[in-house]
């Protein structure tokens, strides 16, 4: 079973910034929160993982909060094509298999 | 070139057949997966294989049988398909198996009539 939660979905404007929130209150020592987004039709994609600092790469951004209950992936300028279902996945590391919940659909309206 | 490749893109049989999916990587990669997406979109791990060697197989029908004939490729075959069979199935592969990140192909739906 996930061990995250996520809201259900989240609309954003084109342009502006996509904060995707995430809870893994139960999150162990060793575990790394990872985010994936599957656009539709196609196959999930990785954006990014941590473990308690925070990450930058050239998709997005992710602030880890300092108790690691909660996560918050930013997509700093939104884009249509970042129109997706987004995963926020709790795993202790990469020999752990990946487990998907039901995610969170962000539309980027223009 | 297409990182991860599945054929076919579109499958539909009758029950009680038997299928293949194939799936091929050319990212030189270690590791491979196969995935399951039902109806309600929920994503779920069948199998997946370092080396050729068979680590996760989750609690799967022994109709579904993967095989492995190199590192580059992880067929799928289905026998004595049913409906509750129906769903897009996924193959991934990753550089190892301590890899953080897994690259999806672009997936295969089976339609069971």
């Amino acid at each position: 079973d996930a061990k995250t939660t996520q809201p259900t979905s989240m609309d954003c404007a084109e342009g502006r910034a996509a904060n995707l929130p995430c809870n893994h209150s139960t999150i162990s020592g060793n575990e790394y929160v990872y985010w994936y987004r599957q656009i539709h039709s196609q196959g999930p994609q990785y954006i990014i993982h941590g473990l308690k600092n925070n990450e930058t790469n050239e998709m997005a951004s992710l602030i880890i909060t300092e108790d690691r209950k909660s996560s918050t992936l930013i997509l700093p300028h939104a884009t249509l094509r970042d129109t997706a279902v987004y995963y926020c996945i709790v795993r202790r590391g990469g020999s752990e298999k990946l487990v998907f919940g039901k995610g969170m659909k962000l539309t980027v309206n223009p | 070139d297409t990182a991860v490749s599945q054929t076919p893109k579109y499958l539909v049989t009758q029950m009680g057949n038997d299928k293949s999916i194939k799936c091929e990587q050319n990212l030189g990669h270690d590791t491979m997966y196969w995935y399951k997406q039902d109806s309600k979109k929920f994503l779920k791990i069948m199998f997946s294989y370092n080396n050729k060697e068979l680590i996760i197989n989750e609690t799967v029908p022994n109709r579904f049988s993967p095989k492995s004939p190199d590192k580059a490729h992880l067929n799928l075959h289905i026998n004595s398909l049913e409906l509750g069979d129906s769903a897009v199935y996924f193959c991934a592969s990753s550089p190892d198996l301590s890899s953080y990140e897994q690259y999806f192909g672009p997936g295969t739906r089976l339609t069971v009539t």
